[in-house]
């Protein structure tokens, strides 16, 4: 079974600073990776998604995120926080025909003004 | 282009009372549906998905129960809520096993009290 591990449940940020949050996977197939944006009481926006394609892909909001088998890892980032990109961060992966989702604990950004 | 519709927003309920969460989606067909559930500090867990009408398949014992009377209609139920059904449960759907990701509802906000 496919399993997500995102590190540091919290993380603060300057505004205009660089925004780093770490997610590595175990999956048994190739994988699918996303990462969702929540914020509060709302539901799980997609912000980019993985599936085999370019590697480094380009999400909404200015995030990115780079694939990178040989580490497992998909982190996310974004150049420069702004005061809206607070909110909970999850990555998700799939495994291919499998049925399932696995989420990361999530990251909850806060962003300094 | 295909939405999910989730209602209601928020619910506040005596222990004992039933419950009926309603998700509906649009503009696809045959779509996978999930019901999950989000406790603070807990991350999402996923409590029911179906693949088709009437197919539904439990991830947990608990006493909450899904139904999908149409093919686009997913609906979450209880005949008496506990305590610890307080949470934040989303409704979510898929195409092609979840391999491009789900779309998640906006979230119902349930307080058991």
């Amino acid at each position: 079974a496919q399993s997500v591990t995102q590190l540091d449940s919290h993380v603060s940020v300057s505004e205009g600073t660089p925004v780093l949050l770490r997610c590595n996977y175990s999956s048994s197939y190739s994988p699918s990776l996303f990462w969702y944006v929540q914020h509060p009481n709302k539901g799980l926006q997609l912000l980019l998604k993985y599936t085999s394609a370019a590697t480094l892909v380009k999400g909404i909001n200015g995030f990115e995120a780079e694939f990178k088998k040989s580490e497992t890892s998909f982190h996310l980032t974004k150049p420069s926080a702004h005061m809206s990109d607070a909110a909970e961060y999850f990555c998700v992966v799939s495994d291919r025909g499998n049925n399932r989702l696995a989420f990361g604990k999530g990251n909850q950004v806060v962003v300094i003004p | 282009s295909q939405t999910i519709h989730q209602w209601p927003a928020t619910l506040v309920q005596p222990v004992g009372s039933p419950l009926s969460l309603e998700c509906t989606v649009e503009g696809t067909s045959n779509p996978n549906l999930y019901w999950y559930r989000q406790a603070a500090g807990r991350g999402l867990q996923l409590l029911f998905y179906s693949v088709g009408i009437g197919q539904i398949s439990s991830e947990v014992p608990q006493n909450l129960s899904a139904s999908r009377p149409q093919d686009r209609q997913f609906i979450l139920s209880s005949k008496k809520l506990l305590l610890s059904d307080s949470g934040f449960y989303l409704c979510a759907w898929s195409g092609d096993r979840g391999h491009y990701g789900y779309t998640f509802g906006s979230g119902t906000r349930l307080t058991v009290v």
